[in-house]
């Protein structure tokens, strides 16, 4: 079974600018969670998909969005990029998106802004 | 609201020598408790994980027990080899939410 992938790997903007990040999930994997880890502030949470519905929400400013398409692949969107979100992307998929379940993570994105 | 402490790196360990990487947490309910780790380079893989109190998760030789007790889950592996050399992350999620929340990490440094 092929593993959770993310495109690109890498990413370079500038301030003000706008991205897109990719993410599709294991076959057969509903839930999909967005994460967002740098050397300051570890992995924070973003959010969660499940069937097309955004179930749960990090403490990110709006400017950090995302949808989930009826084959459950996500994309996250930040708009106007600022210094500060630098980071690695990283997106997860689960069954359902349980508590209990393993949640398998892709390689992440790595976004450098400008 | 909901935290994981883990100690903080890096540890540096000889080949064969054994580990104990702490972690604690505070949680509302009964989480269920993860062990990821991540090589240079790469995404989160993981390790072990437990659903419930006094349960074991084990794997590739490292060890970990739910302790409700002492809020703890801490990592064990009797003998390390270099290729254990990566950043581990302890973590929970509660129950209704897959949402997981991440210590900061703990970097494992073992030479031969």
């Amino acid at each position: 079974k092929a593993g959770v992938t993310q495109t690109p790997r890498y990413l370079i903007k500038t301030r003000g600018q706008q991205v897109t990040l990719s993410c599709s999930p294991i076959s057969g994997h509903r839930s999909v969670s967005w994460y967002q880890q740098t050397p300051g502030q570890g992995l924070q949470f973003l959010f969660e998909y499940f069937s097309e519905t955004q179930r749960n929400k990090g403490n990110f400013p709006g400017r950090f969005s995302g949808r989930q398409f009826s084959n459950s692949r996500s994309e996250m969107n930040v708009s106007t990029l600022e210094l500060g979100d630098s980071a690695l992307y990283l997106c997860a998929s689960s069954l359902r998106g349980l508590s209990q379940e393993t949640q398998y993570f892709g390689p992440g994105t790595r976004l450098l802004v400008l | 609201g909901n935290s994981v402490t883990q100690m903080e790196g890096p540890v540096t360990l000889s080949e064969e020598a054994f580990l104990t990487i702490n972690c604690t947490y505070t949680a509302t309910g009964y989480p269920s408790l993860f062990w990821y780790v991540q090589y240079p380079g790469e995404g989160l893989q993981l390790l072990l994980k437990a659903t419930k109190a006094d349960d074991k998760g084990s794997n590739k030789g490292f060890e970990a027990t739910y302790r409700k007790e002492t809020t703890s889950f801490h990592l064990e592996k009797g003998s390390v080899q270099v290729s254990d050399s990566a950043v581990y992350f302890c973590a929970l999620s509660i129950t209704g939410y897959s949402t997981l929340t991440f210590g900061k990490g703990t970097m494992l440094l073992v030479s031969p």
